[in-house]
């Protein structure tokens, strides 16, 4: 199984800080992703990744950055938090041989 | 543009009823259509998965069927149990390790 862990399960953060939320995959996956899901939105792709240092925007990118520094790890980035971001965040990776696995989500509200 | 989308929103079926949640998808170079299981407080977890070159794939109780010409996929779960109540989502890619694109989630509560 992808086993896929997220640094927080849930976060308080206030309008305008910048806001940082880990990623991490153990199973030596090249692809990573971030997804933002929001009741009958479904989820919504906001940046991926197909390497280290590398990164494409996804649907939503306004208001997000993302670093992948090493192949396991991959952050999301709030520069500045805002109220419609208050959302939950989730992380995944992928092969293709197990295809795309799911951390368990970091619920943001963003006072 | 929503490139995936899935009917119905919500679903309420009887303990041993058949629950059948339904996905069109418009982009024609999709090849990869996985459907995930989500249980509240969880992430989303890979339930089955089917590629355009068959019409149907089974493992235990559910089943996707696959229309290429309309360029539908739906699930059915057979026998459905109070514990299948979850959110389900269906989704579409180009690989299997690419990018998915996700419909919007039918929540399905099967009743005891």
């Amino acid at each position: 199984d992808v086993k896929v862990t997220q640094s927080s399960r849930y976060l308080v953060k206030r309008t305008g800080e910048k806001v940082f939320l880990e990623c991490v995959q153990d199973m030596d996956h090249e692809n990573m992703f971030w997804y933002r899901q929001d009741p009958g939105l479904g989820l919504r792709l906001i940046y991926f990744s197909y390497d280290v240092k590398m990164k494409e925007k996804g649907d939503i990118p306004e208001g997000y950055s993302v670093s992948r520094e090493k192949k396991e790890r991959f952050s999301l980035i709030l520069e500045s938090a805002s109220t419609n971001q208050t959302s939950m965040y989730l992380c995944a990776s992928s092969s293709p041989q197990q295809g795309v696995g799911f951390g368990p989500g970091t619920r943001l509200t963003v006072t | 543009q929503q490139q995936v989308k899935q009917s119905p929103q919500s679903l309420i079926v009887q303990k041993g009823g058949i629950s059948i949640i339904n996905c069109a998808y418009e982009n024609t170079a999709f090849d990869y259509f996985p459907w995930y299981q989500q249980f509240p407080g969880k992430g989303p977890a890979l339930l089955i998965a089917i590629r355009p070159d068959v019409s149907e794939k089974k493992e235990g109780r559910f089943t996707i069927s696959f229309n290429k010409s309309a360029k539908q996929f739906s699930l059915h779960i057979m026998d459905s149990q109070p514990g299948d109540s979850a959110t389900y989502f269906c989704a579409a890619s180009i690989g299997s390790a690419r990018q998915l694109t996700f419909g919007s989630g039918t929540q399905l509560t099967v009743l005891p």
